[in-house]
């Protein structure tokens, strides 16, 4: 099956500095991704819609200049967390849209410890 | 409005017992619906999907699903539990637009020997 990848897996970092997380499919092109945040023991929630060569969709109450996402290529989005704060600690997952006959499927990345102190 | 109810959040079966994890949802549109098992320290993972056709889908592992528009549900099954089946499970709502997802809550499962 496809797959996708996180880089870094997790990352520690001090409040005021900024945050690039990586999001690749490995062996599919997408041209939809999206940035989810899951905090513990909870569900994920969908932070924002990343498309190809155009500016991210964000969800009602994402700050999108806190949360910078870019999608350069069809296989590379990224998430940048700007002037990180402790609440934003969590676990950020990203997935990839591939089209199927009579649909499609997303497939996810192994997601991403941030840890800010 | 749009959204997955699970109302278990957790759930605890002996091995070999048989599973029914619940999940309804609401949804506007034709809804595609989706099952994820999230294992500690992993991402999720693909259990089953329902777009159209049969009502009864077979996945991986063994589990298989059942989309009742009337009530709807997609509640989620499986015959025989293993103590690998420990897990948290996610059900999902999508639009045939390929946008907004929207998971339910999760129902953490836990296996008895």
């Amino acid at each position: 099956g496809a797959v996708v990848s996180q880089h870094p897996s997790r990352v520690i970092c001090k409040s005021g500095t900024s945050v690039k997380i990586e999001c690749r499919s490995l062996d599919f092109q997408a041209t939809t991704m999206f940035w989810y945040r899951q905090f513990p023991k909870q569900s994920l929630m969908l932070m924002a819609t990343s498309n190809e060569g155009s500016k991210a969709t964000y969800e009602q109450g994402v700050e999108k200049d806190k949360f910078l996402i870019n999608h350069a290529s069809l296989t590379l989005s990224t998430l940048t967390v700007t002037s990180a704060h402790p609440e934003d600690s969590s676990f950020y997952i990203c997935s990839a849209l591939s089209a199927l006959a009579g649909g499609y499927e997303q497939y996810f990345g192994p997601g991403t410890r941030l840890t800010v102190t | 409005a749009q959204s997955v109810t699970q109302p278990d959040i957790h759930i605890t079966v002996s091995e070999g017992a048989s599973l029914e994890l619940r999940c309804n949802y609401s949804y506007g549109a034709t809804p595609y619906l989706f099952w994820y098992v999230q294992s500690p320290g992993q991402g999720l993972q693909l259990l089953l999907k329902y777009f159209s056709g049969d009502t009864l889908v077979q996945g991986i592992k063994g589990f298989e699903a059942e989309f009742k528009r009337s009530q709807s549900s997609f509640n989620l099954r499986k015959p025989s539990v293993h103590w690998s089946d420990a897990a948290e499970y996610f059900c999902a709502v999508g639009g045939y637009n390929f946008n907004k997802f929207y998971f339910g809550s999760g129902t953490k499962l836990n296996v008895k020997p």
